[in-house]
């Protein structure tokens, strides 16, 4: 299978543990994105690295989050503390040159 | 900053009947535009995309989009629905250019189709 892989594909964990959940890409795309996507709701986008840079951040929900890229090919996404609002399905979808964005099957956070 | 408006949340038909979703984006400036559809159980994937040029776009399984700029839309549309239409439908908004590189969702649109 070719497609955007991420793991682990369900995660529960107890409030105040840290989590990563790993994403990866299509290996030709440079583009690699993070969102997170809550019941009734559309992805809602947190940041996007082109290579190994990450060129936004802003919409990183609090300093919890953060993301790494560090060779230009999978990606992290780690949540500190973990909070039960963060309890979410985490989507990374990659893209090449052009914006199609290919999606992975997410993975699906449960805080306790 | 970009928003995008999908205005049916829940839409139930029969099969062959017509469809048409709505999506309203507000950016002042030039866009791309998508329509990302998730079968259950599946990933979300593309349907259709425009970027430029002829704002009847077509996509996989029969659907087409068309861009009319004066109104910041961008409605998804389907002569005759099939069962197998059943799905979550997003429409999505790139800003283009230079600035800030952010896409953005709508909330979706569940259609259920009955046979």
């Amino acid at each position: 299978d070719t497609g955007v892989s991420q793991d682990p594909r369900h995660k529960i964990t107890k409030r105040g543990q840290n989590v990563t959940f790993r994403c990866d890409p299509i290996s030709e795309h440079n583009r690699l994105y993070w969102y997170r996507q809550t019941l009734g709701q559309g992805p809602e986008f947190l940041t996007y690295f082109q290579n190994e840079a990450q060129l936004e951040k802003s919409r990183l929900l609090s300093d919890r989050f953060s993301a790494e890229r560090p060779k230009g090919s999978f990606s992290t996404l780690e949540i500190q503390r973990t909070e039960q609002g963060d309890s979410a399905m985490y989507l990374c979808a990659s893209s090449a040159r052009g914006d199609e964005q290919f999606f992975g099957p997410g993975t699906r956070l449960t805080v306790l | 900053a970009q928003s995008v408006s999908q205005h049916n949340h829940h839409v139930i038909l029969s099969e062959a009947a017509s469809l048409e979703l709505g999506c309203n984006y507000s950016y002042g400036g030039t866009v791309n535009l998508f329509w990302y559809v998730q079968y259950p159980g599946q990933h979300l994937q593309l349907l259709l995309k425009y970027f430029s040029g002829d704002p009847l776009v077509k996509g996989i399984k029969g659907f087409e989009a068309e861009f009319i700029k004066s109104k910041f839309s961008f409605n998804l549309r389907k002569p005759s629905v099939q069962w197998s239409d059943t799905a979550e439908y997003f429409c999505a908004v790139n800003a283009r250019g230079g600035g800030s590189y952010i896409p953005t969702f709508g909330r979706g649109t569940s259609l259920i189709v009955h046979p």
